[in-house]
């Protein structure tokens, strides 16, 4: 079975430019959650998504945004980049929200640079 | 209030020894789980082991065991027999059951770099 994965690996872009970045989970899983992990602020929740609906959402500007498609793959974009949101962005799946506790897996991640 | 705590910045092992890796944490709910990850310099968060709040059994994945006590609020790691490809970023993450909705997202402490010496 194929793990979660990501597109693109790495990304340089500048200021003031737009991102999407894309994250295809476990086949069968339908929950996708993205994290921004950086130096600064270490692991922080981006958003989660369910059967093409947003459940939960992390504390970040409205610059980010997501979406899922009825394929249960997933796209986040940010919009207007700043320095600030240089970071590894990671994508993880699990089945439904409720699955059991234990069950999230991370893909490899997304390098994303702003110059 | 800061939910992982991980005091630890950095941490040295020679290799063969065990280390324990510590995690504290802060909830007021009766159902949670407790994770460590482990993250290489390539970047993908690997899961290593979880602990469940109920659980009555410390658990065990291979070398790596979790020790829990709930009463301190405490879920440190400990890898045995460690190996130079375990140096690594090592981070303890929690995710709360709430009821009728899910689990909430994980919430991660900020980390402790191993190195394994030869």
């Amino acid at each position: 079975k194929a793990g979660v994965t990501q597109t693109p690996r790495y990304l340089i872009k500048t200021r003031g430019q737009q991102v999407t970045l894309s994250c295809s989970p476990i086949s069968g899983h339908r929950s996708v959650s993205w994290y921004q992990q950086t130096p600064g602020q270490g692991l922080q929740f981006l958003f989660e998504y369910f059967s093409e609906t947003q459940r939960n959402k992390g504390n970040f500007p409205g610059r980010f945004s997501g979406r899922q498609f009825s394929n249960s793959r997933s796209e986040m974009n940010v919009s207007t980049l700043e320095l600030g949101d240089s970071a590894l962005y990671l994508c993880a799946s699990s089945l439904v929200p409720t699955s059991g506790m234990n069950e999230q897996f991370f893909g490899p991640g997304t390098r994303l640079t702003v110059l | 209030a800061q939910k992982i705590t991980q005091t630890q910045p950095g941490m040295f092992v020679q290799e063969k020894e065990a280390v324990t890796l510590d995690c504290t944490y802060d909830t007021s709910d009766q159902s949670y789980g407790l994770f460590w990850y482990k993250q290489p310099s390539s970047g993908e968060m690997i899961f290593l082991i979880y602990q469940g709040s109920y659980d009555e059994q410390n658990a065990t994945e291979g070398r790596y065991s979790l020790n829990f006590q709930k009463a301190r609020k405490s879920a440190n790691l400990v890898i045995s027999a460690s190996q130079l490809g375990d140096s690594a970023m090592y981070f303890c993450a929690m995710r709360e059951r709430l009821r009728n909705s899910g689990n909430t997202p994980l919430v991660f402490g900020k980390g402790t770099r191993l190195s394994v010496i030869a």
